[in-house]
């Protein structure tokens, strides 16, 4: 496809269980980011990949949260033990080098119960 | 203080009217500007960037005002498909995090 993919698209869990959220960018795309959007709320940076090397991880809310990219396309956010709190819908966006803006994927749906 | 300020509304317009949405940012180094669109349940979408010239594309105008660090967005005639909620956007630079505010909801009614 042409867009930003993600998967699943929605993934109910329990608590204390690890969760792999996977993010496939556009082709040719460099940087790679996470968000995650809480209802009601805004969208919250978590990490940001430049090829396979992450410069800024500074949005990670916990070391329970972690992310990978691999051969600077596909990455998977690793969220290990999630929590209630957890539930959200993480967003992956991906952009050229160069460019300010930013592609997004439809998300996944991530519900802890 | 949020780093980006959105008036949440919602904004109730008629078809046909025109609608301005303003936005403040707080980091004074931000260089890229932008804003995007939100439809329910779904991803957000590039609506525009934003220059201190002020930019055009079709009924949507945007300006930016670095002295007031301000941004605005004006839609003009209104249409059905224009509800959503539209989101303020700001960064440090090219290949940077995105700063976003809560978004301002659009209602466009018959």
């Amino acid at each position: 496809g042409a867009g930003v993919s993600q998967s699943p698209s929605n993934k109910v869990t329990e608590k204390g269980k690890d969760v792999e959220l996977r993010c496939d960018p556009i082709s040719g795309h460099t940087a790679l980011y996470w968000y995650r959007q809480s209802l009601g709320q805004g969208l919250e940076f978590l990490i940001y990949f430049q090829g396979n090397s992450a410069p800024d991880k500074s949005g990670l809310p916990s070391d329970r949260f972690s992310a990978e990219r691999t051969g600077g396309s596909v990455s998977t956010l690793t969220i290990q033990r999630t929590q209630q709190e957890d539930s959200a819908v993480y967003l992956c966006a991906s952009s050229p080098r160069l460019a300010g803006w930013q592609y997004f994927g439809p998300g996944t749906r991530l519900t802890v119960l | 203080r949020k780093e980006v300020e959105q008036d949440p509304g919602p904004f109730n317009v008629p078809e046909g009217a025109t609608v301005a949405f303003n936005c403040t940012y707080s980091n004074s180094a931000s260089q890229s500007f932008f804003w995007y669109r939100q439809d329910c349940r779904k991803e957000p979408k590039l609506l525009m960037s934003v220059y201190s010239s002020g930019n055009e594309d079709g009924r949507f105008t945007a300006q930016l005002n670095r002295a007031s660090q301000y941004i605005s967005l004006l839609i003009r005639d209104s249409k059905l498909s224009d509800s959503a909620t539209y989101l303020c956007v700001v960064s440090p630079g090219t290949a940077s995090k995105l700063t976003f505010g809560t978004g301002t909801r659009l209602q466009v009614t018959l």
